[in-house]
């Protein structure tokens, strides 16, 4: 079975805090795809990473940075020095197996960023 | 590019009236399209995944007779939500794949998602 958990429902920071949004996954194949989305309130989701699962190396992308770490089968994303508009909820999805590689999608996490 | 339409961005009908949204891959191919659900403050849950000139493959606990999806062209999937009922309001989101990257990545590109509501 696949699974995705996201076990922050939600996330509140004042802005310039650092926070890291936590995702832990399950999948027997040994090939898959782990992406993070942001959804803001007009609904639309935002592609931001994808990692395939033979390439651990962590990513940096200006304020935005991804620790992949299949020992763990943690997929955490950390936002540096949050931002207002770093608001909304954050969707951590797994691509595993044959077939149309659909994607399984964690429960979400909220975050709000406060002035 | 990889851009995915979705019309109509939002609706409002009445009960037992069906509703027809599309989703349009405007700048690629995408033989493989997906339908998502989202209840308010809730996560996207596959319905179904659409593929080019074939049935439609609902996920379990999915009503195809009452969520019918077809899937005509390259460029154009539709979702058909029949005689439908206030507990289907929702927000309604459609991806596609690039037949270009099947197979290599497992992208799926998402368009801006259609909210309905049924009074």
């Amino acid at each position: 079975a696949q699974k995705v958990t996201q076990a922050q429902t939600e996330i509140s920071v004042v802005e310039k805090e650092d926070v890291t949004l936590d995702c832990v996954y399950e999948t027997r194949d040994t090939t898959y795809y782990l992406f993070w989305y942001k959804q803001p309130p007009s609904g639309e989701l935002v592609f931001l990473i994808r990692r395939n699962s033979f390439d651990e190396q962590n990513e940096i992308s200006g304020r935005y940075s991804w620790n992949f770490q299949k020992s763990t089968s943690s997929f955490n994303f950390t936002i540096t020095a949050s931002q207002v508009v770093d608001s909304a909820v954050y969707f951590c999805a797994l691509s595993a197996g044959g077939g149309y590689n659909k994607l399984i999608f964690g429960a979400g996490t909220r975050l709000a960023v406060h002035p | 590019g990889a851009v995915v339409s979705q019309h109509p961005s939002w609706v409002i009908c009445k009960s037992g009236t069906s509703v027809k949204i599309e989703c349009r891959s405007l700048d690629f191919q995408a033989t493989t399209m997906f339908w998502y659900r989202q209840f308010p403050k809730k996560s996207l849950m596959l319905m179904a995944t659409s593929n080019e000139g074939s049935k439609a493959t609902y996920e379990q606990g999915v009503e195809k007779d009452k969520f019918l999806i077809n899937h005509a062209s390259l460029t154009l999937s539709t979702l058909t939500v029949t005689s439908a009922h206030p507990e289907d309001s929702s927000f309604y989101i459609c991806s596609a794949r690039d037949r270009r990257l099947a197979g290599v990545y497992n992208e799926q590109f998402f368009g801006p998602g259609t909210r309905l509501t049924v009074l």
